[in-house]
């Protein structure tokens, strides 16, 4: 089974600046990894997919990118709507599909 | 709006069974996989069962494989899982999601299950 690996754990980021998330995998899953963003309460909600696609609805200040094995999601610009945890999850090599451990971005 | 609903939760003893449903609206149920997802407290979500359109082609975590069965029946736009044998480590939040060129982009509010003595 594919392992994902999020670091760091925890993000402390003023409002406003700039986030940067890392996802590793175990192995390579070409471009088949999503990014996830969970609110206390809510389910995940997706924000990116291959890769780099925003989901519908998702705002331009998340990006994301890598290939191989090594993935990285950034937030431009922090928001207050942005503090929450963020989830990668590879869907390549299946079964099964396999969520990283996630980053919880709080505020500094 | 495209939705997703689960039901059937509960509290539930070791050993015991729970079936679980996810009742889909707005969209076409049989153009999608669905997939089961858990989330114990403060953990990240863990990937359950997948079945596939037609329900002739399911896949399951080793944790749940021989426990767990997932079936859907189109005709009522809802997904199913049948949990035997329970364990006190399957306690979660039990979503369901699905799955076409878009991994997982809508997602239930989610099930609990409680398995305690």
């Amino acid at each position: 089974d594919i392992v994902m690996t999020q670091s760091p754990a925890t993000l402390s980021v003023s409002p406003g600046e700039r986030a940067t998330l890392s996802c590793r995998a175990s192995q390579r899953v070409n471009y088949n990894l999503a990014w996830f963003q969970q609110k206390p309460g809510q389910p995940p909600r997706l924000l990116i997919y291959r890769t780099s696609t925003r989901a519908t609805g998702i705002p331009a200040r998340f990006s994301a990118s890598g290939s191989g094995t090594e993935f990285t999601l950034t937030i431009s610009s922090l928001q207050s709507d942005d503090f929450a945890v963020y989830f990668c999850l590879q869907y390549d090599n299946l079964p099964p599909w396999t969520f990283g451990q996630g980053t919880k971005v709080e505020i500094k | 709006e495209e939705q997703l609903m689960e039901s059937g939760g509960g509290l539930v003893q070791p050993g015991g069974s729970l079936r679980l449903s996810c009742a889909a609206s707005g969209f076409t149920f049989s153009g999608f996989w669905m997939h089961w997802v858990r989330q114990a407290p403060g953990k990240g979500p863990v990937w359950v069962s997948r079945i596939n359109y037609d329900g002739s082609n399911t896949t399951y975590a080793d944790s749940v494989k021989g426990r767990f069965t997932i079936s859907r029946d189109n005709a009522k736009n809802t997904v199913y899982l049948q949990m035997n044998s329970l364990r006190v480590e399957d306690t979660a939040i039990y979503y369901c999601t699905r799955d076409r060129s878009t991994p997982f982009d809508i997602w239930g509010q989610g099930t609990t299950v409680t398995v305690s003595s």
